[in-house]
């Protein structure tokens, strides 16, 4: 398994303004994963991360929005730009389990109100 | 793409009731997985389990990978099974990204 740690755990935020949101893993991991979870509803995936190359986004994201950093094996950041009160979700980062089996696990989230 | 569907969408149970939870998805999958969202909104694993029977504690799980579709059992259910249940899917051919159902809430009543 992989142990997550998500910052920050909640925040309030103005609208117009950015947030970015930090994943650490306790190990190695080649692929991580950024999603959305809207209130009420179900996880929608943002993007993909692996080291050393740009995220993949899925339709319905770009990068302007939510621009995606990868600089190492065990980190993650994910900014919400120019923030409006529709983005107002959750946000969690996933990871694949580092010892090769597909099973992925997620960290604590950040809750993300925008006023 | 790939379609995952949970049944029932709502349940309301008494302690020490049972409850069968469903998912049904619409192609072949290389990966299955169990979670349930507790109250603070973390997603906690329960089934890895693209095929066969697992069982842990109350809980077990049965994926037919053939006929697609999955079930996840709950036994003399307690309080602190309450949440959202979801079933989620790496779909054949996909990248290892996991495509989620809608979720089950889950209330149980003590």
């Amino acid at each position: 398994s992989a142990v997550i740690s998500q910052k920050p755990s909640r925040d309030i935020c103005q609208r117009g303004t950015s947030l970015t949101i930090q994943c650490q893993v306790d190990s190695q991991v080649t692929m991580m994963f950024w999603y959305r979870q809207q209130p009420g509803q179900s996880l929608t995936l943002i993007a993909t991360a692996n080291q050393g190359s740009e995220a993949t986004y899925e339709s319905g994201f770009v990068i302007d929005k939510f621009p995606i950093s990868r600089p190492n094996l065990t980190f993650s950041t994910l900014t919400v730009s120019n923030m409006s009160p529709e983005d107002s979700s959750i946000y969690l980062c996933s990871v694949e389990d580092p010892s090769g089996i597909y099973e992925q696990y997620f960290g604590p989230g950040t809750r993300l109100t925008v006023t | 793409g790939i379609q995952v569907e949970q049944s029932p969408p709502d349940l309301i149970l008494q302690e020490g009731a049972n409850s069968t939870l469903r998912c049904n998805f619409s192609d072949s999958v290389n990966n299955l997985q169990w979670f349930h969202q507790n109250p603070w909104g973390q997603l906690i694993n329960l089934f890895y389990i693209p095929s066969g029977t697992k069982q842990n504690g109350r809980l077990s799980a049965t994926t037919v990978a053939t006929e697609r579709y999955s079930l996840l059992y709950i036994s003399s259910s307690q309080t602190t099974d309450s949440g959202v249940y979801f079933c989620a899917v790496d779909p054949q051919g996909g990248s290892e990204k996991l495509v989620f159902g809608k979720g089950m809430k889950l209330t149980v009543n003590p």
